[in-house]
């Protein structure tokens, strides 16, 4: 069964300092896909990135950037130079291709990390 | 933004009573999905839809029913609301499998 930890269960960090929220996955599937989202405190989910088993370059989006490792199993996101509107809960989130595509898209979330960002 | 409505958004009942909560799409996507959040669990999937009148149960389904009989709409019910079903409770939608899912802005239930 797949599973999705995120070991953070918060953070506080103060504006301007770079700040990574690690992921680490289990899945059986060779093909997998990984996604991140930001929950701020609106309440709305927001997608950020998503992210293929085979595609293992590191991806960076301005002050975002993700580091996805398989041979460690893990997809750490890094923030840098934190802003107080980076404070929101972020999830890391796994589905499975399955046999054919069959796992029709179901998620498996991680538990959420709190990030504070201080002024 | 995708085009994903939920209503209500925010409901209080009483325990034993029937709830229905409704998600809408404008995008035309096949997949939709609901999920429960609560804390210390991330979100959970109840209930999938692969297409109109295909659903299936999803990891935490005891206690739901879904029925999609449109396209856009994707209905959760709790046949006889319980406390431990106080949740915020999301859809989200996707146009394939492997597709990102996007997710409406929630529904709050309380259930006394």
């Amino acid at each position: 069964a797949q599973k999705v930890t995120q070991a953070q269960t918060e953070i506080s960090v103060v504006e301007k300092e770079d700040v990574t929220l690690d992921c680490v996955y289990e899945t059986r599937d060779t093909t997998y896909y990984l996604f991140w989202y930001k929950q701020p405190p609106s309440g709305e989910l927001v997608f950020l990135i998503r992210r293929n088993s085979f595609d293992e370059q590191n991806e960076i989006s301005g002050r975002y950037s993700w580091n996805f490792q398989k041979s460690t199993s893990s997809f750490n996101f890094t923030i840098t130079a934190s802003q107080v509107v980076d404070s929101a809960v972020y999830f890391c989130a796994l589905s499975e291709a399955g046999a054919g595509g069959t796992s029709y898209g179901k998620l498996t979330f991680g538990q959420g990390t709190i990030l504070t960002v201080h002024p | 933004d995708a085009g994903i409505t939920q209503s209500p958004r925010h409901k209080v009942t009483e325990t034993g009573t029937p709830v229905t909560l409704r998600c809408h799409q404008t995008e035309n996507h096949r997949y939709m999905y609901w999920y429960r959040q609560d804390p210390g669990h991330g979100l959970r999937l109840i209930h999938y839809s692969y297409g109109v009148k295909d659903t299936d149960k999803g990891e935490v389904s005891d206690g739901y029913s879904v029925s999609r009989s449109k396209t856009e709409d994707f209905l959760l019910t709790l046949e006889s609301a319980t406390s431990s079903q106080t949740s915020v409770y999301f859809c989200a939608i996707s146009a394939g499998p492997t597709d990102t899912q996007y997710f409406g802005p929630g529904t709050r239930l309380t259930v006394l």
